[in-house]
């Protein structure tokens, strides 16, 4: 059974690009949630997909979005990219919507310059 | 405004000894409460949690104890072993059930 993964580990931007970040759930999940943890702070909820659709979204702007695909794998998009948007960005899956059984991925560090 | 707070950034104890991480809440609404281990380079890693209809929840080495009344949770290691160095983090799960708040962590070092 493999676990969570994500693409790429590293990545550095510009500000005011576009960058998606990929997360592949556990096999049987088929819920992904995303958080952003920023340098010495909590992981911060972003959104949730369940079965394809967004099931819950935290306070961010609406230049994040994402996408579930019927594989249960996700992305999570960032447009105009701002330099506070440097961060780990962590996705998690679950087997049902309840995030009791989250299991997380290793996260995306991104760097906007 | 944070709803969930850790307020010691990080503790040192030494090997054999007890550990034990604070938490505190705002948020009576919150009914599920998570502790997550992070070590560098890796995601966060779940290690217990516990309804709010208990007060105690025990795993091995692990025991979560939840006070409702003062919104406050703390997590017990004993005995602290070198392995459990790392950020120890809670997290408090809304009524929805869709949505984790974390707190800022602890850096736990448990010295040899």
């Amino acid at each position: 059974e493999t676990g969570v993964t994500q693409s790429p580990t590293h990545l550095i931007k510009t500000r005011g690009q576009q960058v998606t970040l990929r997360c592949s759930s556990q096999s049987g999940h088929n819920t992904v949630s995303w958080y952003q943890q920023a340098l010495g702070q909590g992981p911060q909820f972003i959104f949730q997909y369940y079965r394809e659709e967004e099931n819950g979204r935290g306070n961010f702007p609406p230049r994040f979005s994402g996408l579930q695909f019927p594989n249960y794998s996700s992305e999570l998009n960032v447009n105009a990219l701002e330099l506070d948007d440097s961060a780990l960005y962590l996705c998690a899956s679950s087997p049902v919507e309840l995030n009791t059984e989250a299991f997380f991925g290793q996260g995306t560090r991104l760097t906007v310059v | 405004d944070q709803q969930v707070k850790q307020n010691s950034p990080s503790l040192s104890v030494q090997e054999g000894r007890i550990s034990i991480l604070n938490c505190d809440y705002t948020n009576s609404m919150f009914d599920y409460f998570l502790w997550y281990k992070k070590y560098p380079a890796e995601g966060p890693t779940f290690l217990i949690s516990i309804s709010s209809i208990k007060d105690k929840n025990e795993d091995g080495r692990f025991t979560v104890f939840l006070n409702k009344s003062a919104k406050h949770l703390s997590l017990h290691i004993v005995p602290s072993q070198p392995g459990d160095s790392a950020v120890y983090f809670c997290a408090a799960m809304n009524n929805a059930g869709n949505m984790l708040t974390f707190g800022g962590g602890t850096r736990l070092m448990v010295k040899p």
